[in-house]
C-alpha cells in the first residue's frame, strides 16, 4: 500500500516560531502537495512540486515556504508562525501516470499556533 | 476561476436510507471529478473517479453520477450504515496549473443514524 506519512499529528508553537511539517511517501511519486484544512473552506491548496527542487504555488502561499530535496520527501515550512495558520495540514502524493489521478493523503498535521 | 460548491454542509438520514450528496462546478467542465471519503481527524481517502464522458459509475454501495450540462456530480450511498458516518469531498483537476493539482470542494459531513 502506498503510505504518505507526516511526521507530526500534533504541533504546538508560539507566535514568531519557525515550524517545519515534514513528509514522506514511499510509492516513488513524482508530484507532492500541502493542503491546508480549515473549517467551511475545505482543503485549500499551499504549494505543491512536480519533481525534485521543482516547486509552484498554490491557492494561498502567502506565509509558507517548502522544500524538496529527494524525491520521497517534500517539506512545509512556516517561517514565522502566525495565529492565523492554525490549521489541519495535509500532505499528499501522485503518481501522474496513473489513469485515476487519486491522491493518496498523510493522516495531517493538526498546528495551534499561540 | 474554477470553483467547486458542496451545497449541504451536513446531512442526517437514518440508516438503511440512500444518501444523496451534491456536488456543483462553475465554469468549464473538468475531465473527471473524484469522491473522497474523510474520517475525523484523518486524511482524505479516494473512493470514486468519474470521467466527463461518463454518465454513472458504481462501486458497492456507491453511484457517481456526472451531468455535464447541470455541472453536477451527484453521490448516493444506498442501504446507508452508521459505519458510512464521514465528511464526502468532492475534487477536480485544476486544468489553470496544466499539472495534476486538484480543486476540492468544502465537503458534506455525514450522519447516519441507526
Amino acid at each position: 500500500d502506498v503510505k504518505v506519512t507526516q511526521s507530526s499529528r500534533y504541533l504546538v508553537k508560539r507566535t514568531g516560531e519557525k515550524v517545519f511539517l515534514e513528509c514522506v511517501q514511499d510509492m516513488d511519486h513524482e508530484n507532492m502537495f500541502w493542503y491546508r484544512q480549515d473549517p467551511g473552506l475545505g482543503l485549500r491548496l499551499i504549494y505543491f512540486s512536480y519533481d525534485v527542487k521543482m516547486k509552484e504555488k498554490g491557492d494561498i502561499p502567502e506565509g509558507y515556504s517548502v522544500s524538496r530535496e529527494k524525491k520521497e520527501r517534500f517539506s512545509l515550512i512556516l517561517e514565522s508562525a502566525s495565529t492565523n495558520q492554525t490549521s489541519m495540514y495535509l500532505c499528499a502524493s501522485i503518481d501522474p501516470g496513473k489513469n485515476t489521478g487519486e491522491l493518496f493523503f498523510g493522516e495531517g498535521s493538526r498546528l495551534t499556533v499561540l | 476561476s474554477q470553483k467547486i460548491e458542496q451545497n449541504s454542509e451536513a446531512l442526517n438520514i437514518q440508516e438503511g436510507k440512500t444518501a444523496t450528496l451534491t456536488c456543483n462546478y462553475t465554469n468549464y467542465s473538468p475531465a473527471y471529478l473524484q469522491w473522497y471519503r474523510q474520517d475525523p481527524g484523518r486524511g482524505p481517502v479516494f473512493l470514486l473517479l468519474i470521467r466527463e464522458n461518463e454518465k454513472e459509475k458504481r462501486k458497492e454501495r456507491l453511484k457517481v453520477t456526472f451531468d455535464t450540462t447541470l455541472k453536477q456530480s451527484l453521490f448516493h450511498i444506498t442501504a446507508s450504515q452508521p459505519a458510512d458516518s464521514a465528511t464526502y469531498l468532492c475534487a477536480q483537476i485544476r486544468v489553470d496549473t496544466g499539472r495534476r493539482a486538484l480543486t476540492f470542494g468544502s465537503g458534506t459531513r455525514l450522519q447516519v443514524q441507526p
